[in-house]
């Protein structure tokens, strides 16, 4: 799996717009990218992924670079519920393989 | 997607003893995988555990320490055994949910012992 990088933590006010980065310089043309989040003492949250093309659903869009090198996770109307420890994760697609966490950034959305 | 049932949600133990964790999905999967999460830190996964034969453990991880059951399709435990302080940490287990949801997580097991 490719290796990415994230900054450590972030701040963003409540009803702004929240753009989490992701560098992943070393991706390969079949990985995705995924993105996950832990809310305080709960088990990771499934967000969103993508290959190539920015995609949007309920909770967030994701914005990746032509060149795939890096991407960004918007949460476009941050809430105080928000608040939490994001991961970026880059691997193939295929079935029967765990993820790989690596730190993650942790957002802190504030009155 | 799935929904897995993950039980005890926390345990205080003596160390010396043993902890068993269950995790239990709504649906048929082929994989479950197993992770620590040490306090303040993310997620190491421990083995995957496929129905019908030997769990895989990572690096670090060994079958005698953290012995793996899969009797079913639906249904996984992990014991941690012979615990010390240092097993102190959250347990999680994780399915994959669909092509469209990524992975579903148990709600994690916080064990702490002393």
């Amino acid at each position: 799996d490719a290796k990415t990088t994230q900054p450590p933590s972030m701040d963003c006010a409540e009803g702004r717009a929240a753009n989490l980065p992701c560098n992943h310089s070393t991706i390969s043309g079949n990985e995705y990218v995924y993105w996950y989040r832990q809310i305080h003492s709960q088990g990771p949250q499934y967000i969103i992924h993508g290959l190539k093309n920015n995609e949007t659903n309920e909770m967030a869009s994701l914005i990746t670079t032509e060149d795939r090198k890096s991407s960004t996770l918007i949460l476009p109307h941050a809430t105080l519920r928000d608040t939490a420890v994001y991961y970026c994760i880059v691997r193939v697609a295929l079935s029967g393989y765990a993820l790989n966490f690596g730190k993650g950034t942790s957002l802190l959305v504030t009155p | 997607s799935a929904v897995i049932s993950q039980k005890p949600s926390r345990d205080i133990c003596q160390r010396g003893t043993s902890l068993t964790i269950q995790c239990q999905v709504d649906s048929q999967v082929t994989m479950m995988f197993w992770y620590r999460q040490q306090p303040g830190q993310s997620l190491t996964l421990i083995a995957t555990a496929n129905q019908g034969s030997e769990a895989t453990y990572e690096s670090g991880f060994v079958i005698d320490k953290f012995p793996i059951s899969r009797p079913n399709l639906t249904f996984s435990t992990l014991t941690v055994s012979n615990m010390s302080p240092e097993d102190s940490s959250i347990y999680l287990c994780s399915v994959e949910a669909g092509a469209n949801y990524g992975y579903t997580f148990g709600s994690g097991t916080r064990l702490t012992v002393v």
